[in-house]
């Protein structure tokens, strides 16, 4: 069975200091990793894909990168407006007939000015 | 851009009642799905459908139907609403092939059942 964890839960940063939120996951052949953000009252807005080992991707002050078994959601100099939940999801390879993602519970950021 | 969007942001709906929540996306896009979000839970996933009329059951299908008679639409059916269904409601859609494609996500209605 697919799983995804993250941590922290939640995160409290000062604006401007730089920090990493953490996505280990398990997967029986992994199709593509994504990061969305999700603003209270909302769905969720896809960020990046990423697909396989060593890949990286950036996104104004949002940095993701890949491993065989965690991602990491760099975010450098945050600013107040970066506040949100971040989710992580997994897609499997080996099942071709079930396109669905599998979710993390997610990162709660908070940043202060 | 990719535009998911549900019939309704809020509704208030009684125990028993029939209810339909309503998703359309305009992108062309084969593959849909529902999902409910609940605190501590995370995004579950409900059912989805693969192409018109397909349809395949989540990881919580219990107390749900789907309806899918069009590409561009998938309804999720509630068939006797019960309080512990009281939940955001969230539709997605992506398309299909041989990669991983994301799904775009509409903004969720959130339901509450007295």
């Amino acid at each position: 069975e697919d799983q995804v964890t993250q941590s922290p839960e939640a995160l409290r940063l000062q604006e401007g200091e730089s920090s990493s939120l953490n996505c280990s996951y398990t997967v029986s052949g992994l199709r593509g990793l994504f990061w969305y953000r999700q603003d209270p009252g909302k769905g969720p807005e896809f960020l990046f894909t990423l697909y396989s080992a060593g890949e990286e991707k950036e996104k104004e002050r949002l940095k993701a990168t890949l491993t065989k078994k965690e991602s990491f959601l760099h975010i450098t100099a945050p600013k107040p407006e970066d506040s949100a939940t971040y989710l992580c999801a997994v897609q499997a390879r080996g099942d071709t007939g079930r396109r669905a993602l599998t979710f993390g519970s997610g990162t709660r950021l908070q940043v202060q000015p | 851009d990719v535009k998911v969007t549900q019939s309704s942001r809020y509704l208030v709906k009684r125990t028993g009642e029939k209810v339909f929540l309503e998703c359309v996306q305009d992108m062309d896009h084969e593959n849909m799905f529902w999902y409910r979000q609940d605190p501590g839970l995370g995004l579950r996933l409900i059912y989805f459908s693969y192409d018109v009329k397909m349809k395949e059951k989540g990881d919580i299908p219990e107390g749900y139907s789907v309806s899918r008679e069009k590409k561009e639409r998938f309804s999720l059916i509630l068939e006797s609403a019960s309080t512990n269904q009281t939940s955001m409601y969230l539709c997605a859609s992506s398309s299909s092939g041989i990669g991983a494609y994301e799904q775009y996500f509409g903004p969720g209605t959130r339901l509450t059942v007295t």
